[in-house]
């Protein structure tokens, strides 16, 4: 079954305890993204891959790094949380499939910031 | 500026009837895409359909249809004959050209809640 996946789906953490969520796909797609929900706000975009070893900053990228070091993998790193990372997050991947480029998206992880 | 505006906070509708869900965007790109998403409570995002900005027919996939009028910017979303399922946060998106940087990313609105009474 094609998906993206996303580990953990809930986490409950402390200030400036790092904390690594993975997203992985196996469609095979280029591009990966994170984002961030915020209520009022919609999503947001944080980090873009467009390849492996390729990244950049989205919309808020402000405490977060990403690597993409296997073309399915994309983790989200944390360096050091604080509770203004509460939010829900999601892993998302594309490809350039009819010049449309539809992102499909993980399940969410759900991430407390105490 | 905001780039997508979605100015139904919330919205209720009868089953069995349509409802149409509103959403404008803002762009100068020639080249661009829509896209509608839903996300019931269990959180996940579901992406329910698609218009390229040179389509020339509204973009529709089965209850789902999308009222596209490139001169006003505005992609509605108009659901048929809704049913209780269809109770969840709608957002509408958009990706603008590749000269922006777009295809990377999706520009959200902040989304319309639909809540279907039976």
């Amino acid at each position: 079954e094609a998906q993206v996946t996303q580990n953990p789906r809930y986490l409950i953490t402390v200030t400036g305890k790092k904390l690594t969520v993975t997203c992985s796909q196996n469609m095979n797609h280029e591009y990966m993204s994170w984002y961030r929900q915020d209520p009022g706000l919609g999503l947001r975009q944080i980090y873009y891959s467009m390849n492996v070893e390729v990244t950049d900053k989205g919309d808020v990228p402000e405490g977060y790094k990403v690597s993409r070091k296997e073309k399915r993998n994309f983790p989200l790193i944390l360096e050091s949380p604080s509770p203004n990372q509460t939010s829900l997050y999601f892993c998302a991947s594309s490809f350039k499939g009819q010049g449309i480029y539809t992102q499909y998206f993980g399940p969410g992880t759900r991430l407390t910031v105490l | 500026a905001q780039k997508i505006t979605q100015t139904q906070p919330g919205m209720f509708v009868q089953e069995k009837e349509a409802v149409t869900l509103d959403c404008t965007y803002d762009t100068s790109d020639q080249s661009y895409g829509l896209f509608w998403y839903k996300q019931p409570s269990s959180g996940e995002m579901i992406f329910l359909i698609y218009q390229g900005s040179y389509d020339e027919q509204n973009a529709t996939e089965g209850r789902y249809s999308l009222n596209f009028q490139k001169a006003r910017k505005s992609a509605n979303l108009v659901i048929s004959a809704s049913q209780l399922g269809d109770s969840a946060m709608y957002f509408c998106a958009m990706r603008e050209g590749m000269f922006s940087g777009g295809y990377n990313k999706l520009i959200f609105g902040a989304g319309t809640r639909l809540a279907v009474h039976p």
